[in-house]
């Protein structure tokens, strides 16, 4: 199976803050996928990231997947409350199946 | 992409019944997977749900306490039986269209609280 460490498992920062959140696995990636999930709510995709060194942004967020694809990164800028939430990395495994990491759980103070 | 209706979302249980779950998609597709979310932990992948024939079980999960059918491209349900306390959490179905390094769906959920 799929293993994947995410890092860390929980953050608080100051609203404007930057903060990053790692994802590392134990195994190549050949599809690292960024989760956003609110509590009580389902997932929301953030990125798909595939090719070694690999980098995504969609408004403040980044993914970078290095070039080894072993390490994944998602990095917020100047962050806002609307971005807490929990942050889940995802990797394919054999037959399509997903593996999560262990998830980060991000709260911004206003 | 595709539009997943997942009901109920949320159900409270008394312990020894069971509850099914279902999970419907607008478009035919490829996988359908359920995963389970205990309180504090990540998502942890219960099934392959598979079309026509029994569905394909992860380590620590079994058929007897949570069957799964599959009847068609589009549809799928997951029982939780006999349920206890500790069965108490989020239960996600998700589907992923085409093959290797698409993107995944997921249902919003069922919370299920279990007393």
């Amino acid at each position: 199976s799929q293993e994947l460490e995410q890092s860390p498992q929980s953050l608080i920062v100051q609203e404007g803050k930057n903060l990053t959140i790692n994802c590392t696995s134990s195994k190549t990636l050949y599809g690292l996928y960024w989760y956003k999930q609110k509590y009580g709510e389902g997932l929301i995709f953030l990125m798909m990231l595939q090719k070694g060194g690999e980098e995504k942004s969609h408004e403040k967020i980044t993914a970078k997947l290095d070039e080894k694809k072993q390490q994944s990164s998602l990095h917020i800028t100047a962050s806002q409350p609307s971005h807490a939430g929990i942050y889940l990395c995802g990797a394919d495994g054999a037959f399509n199946k997903f593996y999560f990491g262990s998830g980060t759980k991000l709260n911004v103070k206003p | 992409s595709a539009v997943i209706s997942q009901k109920p979302s949320r159900d409270i249980c008394q312990r020894g019944t069971s509850l099914t779950i279902q999970c419907q998609v607008d478009s035919q597709v490829t996988m359908m997977f359920w995963y389970r979310q205990q309180p504090g932990q990540s998502l942890t992948l219960i099934a392959t749900a598979n079309q026509g024939s029994e569905a394909t079980y992860e380590s620590g999960f079994v058929i007897d306490k949570f069957p799964i059918s599959r009847p068609n491209l589009t549809f799928s349900t997951l029982t939780v039986s006999n349920m206890s306390p500790e069965d108490s959490s989020i239960y996600l179905c998700s589907v992923v269209k085409g093959f290797m390094n698409t993107e995944a769906f997921f249902g919003q959920g069922t919370r299920l609280t279990v007393v």
